[in-house]
């Protein structure tokens, strides 16, 4: 069974900081791997994914991904608070086009003014 | 753009009561999916449907019916609550279910307290 844990749990930092947000995974033959935002009282968001090796940008959201190290990070430039959220890294398991996506526990992120 | 819509909003039980919670979407969706999500803790599956009248089981389905009548449509049905239960109950659609960079939409949840 495929494990996804992340850290740290909860993260503080002033706003324009850069934030960088860590998960690993226990299976390398996993398939894309998933960050999702959710704010309290709100369902999950999609943010970005990302299948092969190396990394991915998307306007302030960086990712990177290392399978043989099983780890993935998502890095978030010029944070504001709006971004104040739980960010949830889930991972597709190798389970032949399987529709299942395995969440880690989030970390909680604060921006402050 | 579309919109997944869940009902109740709050759901308040009794205990060994069986409850249904609701979920439509609007995206034309094939798949779509039940997780639990317990108090500062992440996603767990309870049942997922690739297509109308299908039902897959995910990890946490025991002690859970699901119902996929419609396309647009998918029940989650508890069949004994359990005293001291509380979560939030998501449901998410994705446009198929074998491509692995499919996105999953989420509705707002449904939350569940049982006395």
């Amino acid at each position: 069974q495929e494990k996804v844990q992340q850290s740290p749990e909860s993260l503080i930092v002033p706003e324009g900081a850069m934030v960088s947000l860590n998960c690993s995974f226990s299976d390398s033959a996993s398939q894309s791997i998933w960050w999702y935002q959710q704010h309290p009282g709100k369902g999950p968001k999609a943010l970005i994914s990302i299948f092969s090796n190396g990394n991915k940008k998307e306007g302030r959201l960086t990712v990177y991904l290392n399978r043989a190290s099983l780890h993935v990070s998502l890095h978030i430039k010029d944070s504001q608070p709006s971004d104040s959220a739980v960010y949830l890294c889930a991972v597709s398991p190798n389970q032949g086009g399987s529709a299942k996506l395995i969440f880690g526990e989030g970390t909680k992120l604060t921006v402050s003014s | 753009g579309g919109i997944i819509t869940q009902t109740p909003k709050f759901l308040i039980g009794q205990e060994g009561q069986k409850l249904t919670l609701k979920c439509q979407q609007n995206f034309n969706h094939d798949t779509m999916y039940w997780y639990r999500q317990d108090s500062g803790k992440g996603l767990r599956l309870i049942y997922y449907s690739i297509t109308e009248n299908d039902l897959q089981k995910g990890d946490l389905s025991e002690g859970y019916d699901a119902s996929r009548e419609k396309k647009s449509s998918f029940s989650l049905t508890v069949t004994s609550a359990q005293k001291n239960e509380m979560a939030v109950f998501l449901c998410a659609s994705s446009i198929r279910d074998w491509g692995c960079q499919d996105t999953q939409y989420f509705g707002p949840g449904t939350r569940l307290l049982v006395l």
